[in-house]
């Protein structure tokens, strides 16, 4: 099974900074018969569901801010928040999908403000 | 627009069984893939297993076979979760989600069900 780690298990960060969040799973998750890889990012807030924020690395979501970014290829990805704001605190997972093997997250990083 | 609606908080003994469920509405049902996540409190994402329902078919993740079924009724675009010989560390809140189409993620979720195993 792929695993997936994330680093750090938290950080906090000043308003208007930037925030930096690493994903690395166990085997490549890019996908040889479309060139993509099967990363996804995910923002939860307490009491909430979690809520896509990136998928295919990069790509973001609908009505997601710009401030979020997700890039990477293969096994190691980064979540950018280029200017944190305060709704931005949350816990943070990445997800791999690969080979019809189902879904896997990583543990989750912690964000707060400094 | 999307929206996916689960059942109500549930309390059960060890060894019984419980039986969650996830409305779907805003979308063709048939054609998007549903999963289900658990959260044991203060910790991770653990994805349990998933179906089609234009198939029919689920497939589950290892720790979950034999101890979870997954269906869906297509006449009401309701999802189903059953987990059998519960246990106090299924304790979690257990959430429905679709897939979103050829992005490989999960694009909806449902608000979440508080299942507790007490004795």
């Amino acid at each position: 099974d792929i695993v997936m780690t994330q680093s750090p298990d938290s950080l906090a960060v000043s308003l208007g900074e930037r925030a930096t969040i690493n994903c690395t799973s166990s085997q490549s998750v890019l996908s040889n018969s479309n060139n993509k890889n099967f990363l996804a990012w995910y923002q939860q807030k307490p009491g909430q569901p979690p809520k896509l924020l990136i998928y295919w690395a990069s790509t973001r979501e609908s009505g997601v801010p710009d401030r979020f970014s997700g890039s990477g290829s293969g096994t190691d990805f980064t979540l950018t928040i280029s200017s944190l704001q305060a709704e931005d605190v949350a816990v943070y997972f990445c997800q791999q999908y690969y080979n019809n093997r189902g879904f896997t997250f990583g543990p989750g990083t912690k964000v707060d403000i400094k | 627009q999307v929206q996916l609606v689960q059942s109500g908080a549930e309390v059960k003994k060890p060894g019984s069984s419980v039986k969650v469920s996830c409305k779907t509405s805003g979308y063709t049902f048939s054609r998007f893939a549903i999963t289900w996540v658990r959260q044991a409190p203060g910790q991770g994402l653990e994805w349990m297993g998933g179906m089609m329902p234009m198939f029919g078919t689920a497939n589950y993740a290892q720790k979950f076979q034999g101890r979870g079924a997954i269906s869906a009724d297509e006449s009401t675009s309701t999802a189903y979760l059953e987990l059998s010989s519960l246990r106090s560390d299924d304790t979690a809140v257990y959430y429905c989600a679709r897939v979103g189409p050829d992005i490989a993620a999960l694009d909806s979720w449902g608000q979440g069900t508080l299942v507790t195993v007490s004795s």
